[in-house]
């Protein structure tokens, strides 16, 4: 059975600095792996999707992830952190096997000035 | 396309009464999901439609919810009764393949049982 695992639900970053998000999935056939983002009162919105095409996926400003099979992990990276980036993110996976989409259970991000 | 339309954004309503929260999702998509989002349990989804015809209502909680879809630009949840424990904010989602592709969220209904 698909899941999905993010450690730390809260992670603190001063403004500029890296930006690292944990996701760790498990599934019995190559996987799709996405992380969204949610800001306050609103909707989630796509960051960046893997499909097995490219290992480092490039996602909306400025993130990036990186599909680790060996490790099952696609974190969530960003080189500078910004006031803006505040929000909760949620790394999600699905397949063909199942089609259903699992998302973990997220973690909020704050960056202090 | 104004993206995936919910309505209400907020609804506040008495124990046992009954709830209809509605979903017009993006013109061309094929998928629809309706998701709750609680502190407790996180986002979870309650059921997903392809071409209009439920494909999975697994996690729909119990009797008192159900859903239609009775076209490709409009769906519904409804509540009945409902309880203290429905509170919650409820997401509708459209995507154009299915759960493998991106999933474009509505702004949600957020419910209050009281």
């Amino acid at each position: 059975a698909q899941s999905v695992t993010q450690l730390g639900s809260h992670v603190s970053v001063s403004e500029g600095a890296l930006v690292l998000l944990r996701c760790n999935y498990s599934s019995s056939v190559p996987p799709y792996l996405f992380w969204y983002v949610q800001y306050p009162n609103q909707g989630l919105q796509l960051l960046l999707k893997y499909t097995s095409a490219a290992t480092l996926v490039k996602g909306i400003n400025d993130f990036e992830a990186e599909f680790k099979k060996s490790e099952t992990s696609f974190h969530l990276t960003k080189p500078s952190a910004h006031m803006s980036d505040a929000a909760e993110y949620f790394c999600a996976v699905s397949d063909y096997a199942v089609d259903k989409v699992i998302f973990g259970p997220g973690t909020s991000l704050s960056v202090i000035p | 396309d104004a993206g995936v339309i919910q309505s209400p954004r907020h609804e506040v309503t008495e124990m046992g009464q009954e709830v209809t929260l509605r979903c017009k999702p993006i013109s061309g998509h094929n998928s629809l999901f309706w998701y709750r989002q609680t502190m407790m349990r996180g986002l979870e989804l309650l059921i997903y439609f392809n071409n209009n015809v439920p494909i999975d209502d697994s996690g729909m909680p119990e009797d008192r919810f159900s859903a239609k879809m009775p076209n490709a630009s409009f769906s519904t949840l409804k509540i009945q009764p409902s309880e203290p424990r429905d509170s919650a904010v409820y997401f509708c989602a459209s995507s154009w393949g299915g759960s493998n592709t991106e999933a474009f969220f509505g702004q949600g209904t957020r419910l209050t049982v009281v």
